[in-house]
């Protein structure tokens, strides 16, 4: 299995841009996550889905925040408008029903400058 | 409140000896996982090793194994044999049975000399 497969890895976009990261889970997953990691704030839960359907997004910091999941094998974060604060590493996993591990993409760098 | 405490913020091993990383948490539940995720350089974040808290015996995985103490509250994962690619992040981290919200400690940087 290829695991969970994000893009692109590293985004530099300037203040006020929209930016999509995208995120492929692992075949068969029916949940998937984003995360934030930030050296302040370490890894922090954006959103989670379940089958495709978003049960909590608590974590999502602002409206500028969207995130959806139109089939099981594709999900996108959007941030419009991008501010320097957004700035950090984003993280999509999956986990299989009842099992309680979760497998983490790659990640991706984004630079807001 | 949960939490996860990792009071080791960097640490530096040998080559080939072995180190202990510490971890603690606080929980009043009694039915969750325990696991530890090795971010390398790479960034991605690798599963290491898990853990059922209502089982009493240690996981291994090869040179991986965790000591679980439970009524301590505490998950230390030791790595023998170090070698050069252990060089990373470790997270530990901890999950509720049935539930989806891992809560993560803060990570200790592990260099692995030659």
């Amino acid at each position: 299995d290829a695991g969970v497969i994000q893009s692109p890895r590293h985004e530099v976009t300037e203040m006020g841009q929209e930016v999509t990261l995208r995120c492929k889970p692992i075949s068969g997953h029916n949940s998937l996550f984003w995360y934030r990691q930030t050296m302040m704030r370490g890894l922090e839960l954006l959103i989670y889905f379940n089958n495709n359907v978003p049960i909590d997004d608590s974590g999502m910091p602002e409206d500028r925040f969207s995130a959806k999941m139109p089939n099981a094998s594709f999900s996108t974060l959007k941030i419009q408008p991008s501010e320097p604060r957004d700035s950090a590493v984003y993280f999509c996993a999956s986990s299989l029903k009842g099992m309680p591990e979760a497998f983490f993409g790659q990640g991706t760098r984004l630079t807001v400058v | 409140a949960q939490t996860v405490t990792q009071s080791q913020p960097e640490m530096s091993v040998q080559e080939a000896e072995t180190v202990t990383l510490s971890c603690t948490y606080d929980t009043s539940e009694n039915n969750y996982y325990l696991f530890w995720y090795k971010q390398p350089p790479s960034r991605q974040m690798i599963l290491v090793i898990r853990q059922e808290a209502y089982k009493q015996q240690n996981a291994t995985e090869n040179r991986f194994s965790v000591n679980f103490q439970k009524a301590a509250k505490s998950f230390s994962l030791k790595i023998s044999d170090s070698q050069l690619g252990d060089t990373a992040m470790y997270f530990c981290a901890f999950v509720f049975s049935g539930t989806y919200k891992y809560i993560f400690g803060t990570g200790t940087r592990l260099k692995v000399l030659a």
